[in-house]
């Protein structure tokens, strides 16, 4: 399967816990994207890197969230001391260039905080 | 960023066309317009893409009139497996994290 790919699929965790997602891009996709999408919403973006960078992050990603892409390769979202308004889907997308392809999103990690 | 209406549910039949508007009146310039489709637990999948008149590919056609201000996402003879919440974005695809899914629209198919 060379579609992007996101581990766990589901977690269940405690508050207060942290977590930890991970992301497999699409070979050679240069940037890759994490959303977060709760239920009857569409997603909403989190932050983006270009390669290895994180060049953007929004204001919904608290200081309790960190991302990173090691090598530019695979990506992990990290969330710390986990909050029941954490619960959601935490999808990944990748692109080969922004602006000119499209966006491939993985089939997403679900989170419930209890 | 220019946002966007659309319906919140539609039903249909299969075997009928089916079209979607999605209302974008603060649309800019260098916006384009882009729909997506979404299957519960799955993420999203890219269906068309356009910036002006009409962009037609395997799977879908979208109308853009020539003020831009709205767009239909048509689906031609839909059957009970585009049953999925199908999402307009508007903005500048130079900078995908500036676009917005909105709550999208609900396509119920039945037989």
């Amino acid at each position: 399967d060379t579609g992007v790919s996101q581990n766990p699929r589901h977690k269940i965790t405690k508050r207060g816990q942290n977590v930890t997602f991970r992301c497999d891009p699409i070979s050679e996709h240069n940037r890759l994207y994490w959303y977060r999408q709760t239920l009857g919403q569409g997603p909403e973006f989190l932050t983006y890197f270009q390669n290895e960078a994180q060049l953007e992050k929004s204001r919904l990603l608290s200081d309790r969230f960190s991302a990173e892409r090691p090598k530019g390769s695979f990506s992990t979202l990290e969330i710390q001391r986990t909050e029941q308004g954490d619960s959601a889907m935490y999808l990944c997308a990748s692109e080969l260039r922004e602006g000119i392809d499209e966006q491939f999103f993985g089939p997403g990690t679900r989170l419930t905080v209890l | 960023l220019a946002k966007t209406t659309q319906p919140i549910s539609m039903d249909s039949y299969e075997g009928q066309e089916v079209n979607i508007t999605c209302s974008h009146n603060n649309i800019a310039t260098n916006d384009y317009i882009t729909w997506y489709q979404q299957f519960p637990s799955q993420g999203p999948r890219f269906i068309i893409q356009g910036y002006k008149t009409k962009v037609t590919n395997e799977v879908a056609s979208l109308f853009i009139p020539a003020d831009r201000k709205s767009s239909t996402l048509s689906l031609p003879r839909v059957s009970l497996s585009d049953t999925a919440v199908y999402y307009c974005l508007v903005g500048d695809i130079r900078r995908y994290s500036t676009l917005t899914f909105g709550k999208g629209t609900m396509l119920l198919v039945s037989p």
